[in-house]
């Protein structure tokens, strides 16, 4: 059964890095686009960068670049999304999703990472 | 990049129809047929329900269909269950960024 699993919650101060996972399995990744979306506390859902696994290609939505970092391993089917320096602002529940190069829609979905930064 | 325009909220009584629309612009809904749409129920991630504008995945319903007239998309729920009570995004491909944008959200209720 293909499947996204994240890494687990995350309670950090303001000022700290962060590195979240999203690792498939089930399936090779290599053919496929990672996203990350993000949901602040009852509010709707954002695009905020997508990586192709078999080479790194990164594409991030306009608003996002420079406030996070997405990357990946494709040799253990692994993306990432990454602080350098945390904000408040940035609690939210970040998902994970997968789709096949070729596909425009986003299939398969992480269980998502709850991030709360607070002081 | 602004997000898609989606009614905040649609309520109908059970076994009633419903559409959700989703307005964007020509860089995004109405330059690509890469319409998809996701029900969220509260405390889960999503689950795409439509991609390319109409076509349905194995495994959904097919009370949820989708369409596509210019600039907005449109997603119909006829028969409506009460499982159907969830929030609804549209998202579609986008010029910008080459990357994809998401609709506002829909809160559907059901009476």
């Amino acid at each position: 059964e293909m499947q996204l699993v994240q890494s687990g919650a995350e309670v950090k101060k303001p000022g700290e890095s962060l590195k979240i996972s999203c690792q498939g399995s089930g399936y090779s990744f290599t053919n496929h686009w990672v996203g990350w979306v993000r949901q602040m506390p009852g509010k709707g859902l954002e695009w905020v960068a997508i990586i192709w696994l078999a080479n790194s290609n990164t594409k991030y939505s306009p608003s996002w670049q420079g406030q996070v970092t997405i990357s990946a391993d494709k040799s253990i089917n692994t993306a990432y999304l990454q602080w350098s320096s945390l904000k408040a602002s940035d609690t939210a529940m970040y998902y994970c999703a997968s789709t096949m190069d070729g596909n425009f829609f986003w299939d398969y979905w992480g269980q998502g990472t709850l991030v709360s930064v607070s002081s | 990049q602004s997000a898609l325009t989606q009614p905040a909220s649609v309520s109908g009584s059970l076994g009633q129809s419903i559409t959700i629309s989703c307005t964007g612009t020509s860089s995004d809904v109405g330059g690509y047929n890469f319409v998809s749409w996701y029900q969220q129920h509260p405390g889960k991630a999503p689950k795409f329900i439509i991609y390319d504008v109409s076509y349905r995945p194995s495994g959904v319903s097919d009370r949820f269909s989708g369409s596509k007239s210019g600039n907005t998309a449109s997603l119909t729920i006829s028969g409506l269950q009460a499982e159907d009570e969830a929030d609804y995004y549209c998202s579609s491909y986008t010029r910008s960024g080459a990357t994809y944008v998401f609709g506002t959200g829909t809160k559907v209720t059901v009476l």
